[in-house]
């Protein structure tokens, strides 16, 4: 495998159920993310991991719940979930520390709630 | 605090004609600006970036952007149209250092034939 890669690629689920995506760094970044794209809406970014600790959460509601285990593991815990969560779930990573914060993004978790 | 504008939301061209997107930025110091381009069910990859010196950057597939100053723009151009490039393009700015994209809302390219 190469890059960034997310599993599982489409998930529906009920908003009673508990699910989890994931997504692994083969590119040995130091930093990942997860971002929220809607149609018609700029990336919003949710979690933000450097080194393994968690440096930015955008007020996202605590359904989500992040998870880093490691610098090349990335889990995103959801739960009781909202029909308007719909949306495709992108993670990213990239080598911060003195360079450019140049992204790298797996293909993205296309999420359905019903 | 930073932002990006990507003026037109959708974009029709023909085949072999020339393409060119609009962004513009809203950043206090100097910039570190980006193109991705998105295909449908994809993740976003990197098209070209911009850091410093020569303000016309060469990416992939054919893609060139040509950074502004003072008009606070980075438009990304491409002589000539292939049909695989219909997508969603993305602008993106950041800081040095930091793990904070801006990105605009996106900008649909339909190539027709």
């Amino acid at each position: 495998e190469t890059g960034v890669t997310q599993t599982p690629r489409h998930l529906v689920m009920g908003m009673t159920n508990k699910k989890s995506l994931k997504c692994e760094q083969h590119l040995g970044h130091n930093a990942m993310y997860w971002y929220k794209q809607s149609a018609k809406k700029p990336l919003e970014l949710m979690f933000v991991y450097s080194l393994e600790e968690r440096v930015e959460n955008n007020s996202v509601p605590s359904r989500f719940s992040p998870e880093c285990p490691n610098s090349s593991h990335l889990f995103l815990h959801l739960h009781t979930l909202q029909p308007e969560d719909s949306a495709l779930y992108l993670c990213a990573s990239s080598q911060t520390s003195g360079t450019i914060n140049e992204q790298y993004f797996g293909p993205g978790t296309r999420l359905t709630v019903t | 605090a930073q932002s990006v504008t990507q003026p037109d939301i959708h974009i029709t061209v023909s085949e072999g004609a020339s393409l060119e997107l609009r962004c513009n930025y809203s950043y206090g110091a100097t910039p570190y600006l980006f193109w991705y381009v998105q295909s449908p069910g994809q993740g976003l990859q990197l098209l070209l970036k911009y850091f410093s010196g020569d303000t016309l950057v060469q990416g992939i597939k054919g893609f060139e952007a040509e950074f502004k100053r003072s008009q606070s723009s980075f438009n990304l151009r491409k002589p000539s149209v292939h049909w695989s490039d219909a997508a969603e393009y993305f602008c993106a700015v950041g800081p040095f250092n930091d793990y904070k994209l801006s990105f605009g809302a996106g900008t649909t390219v339909t190539v027709r034939a």
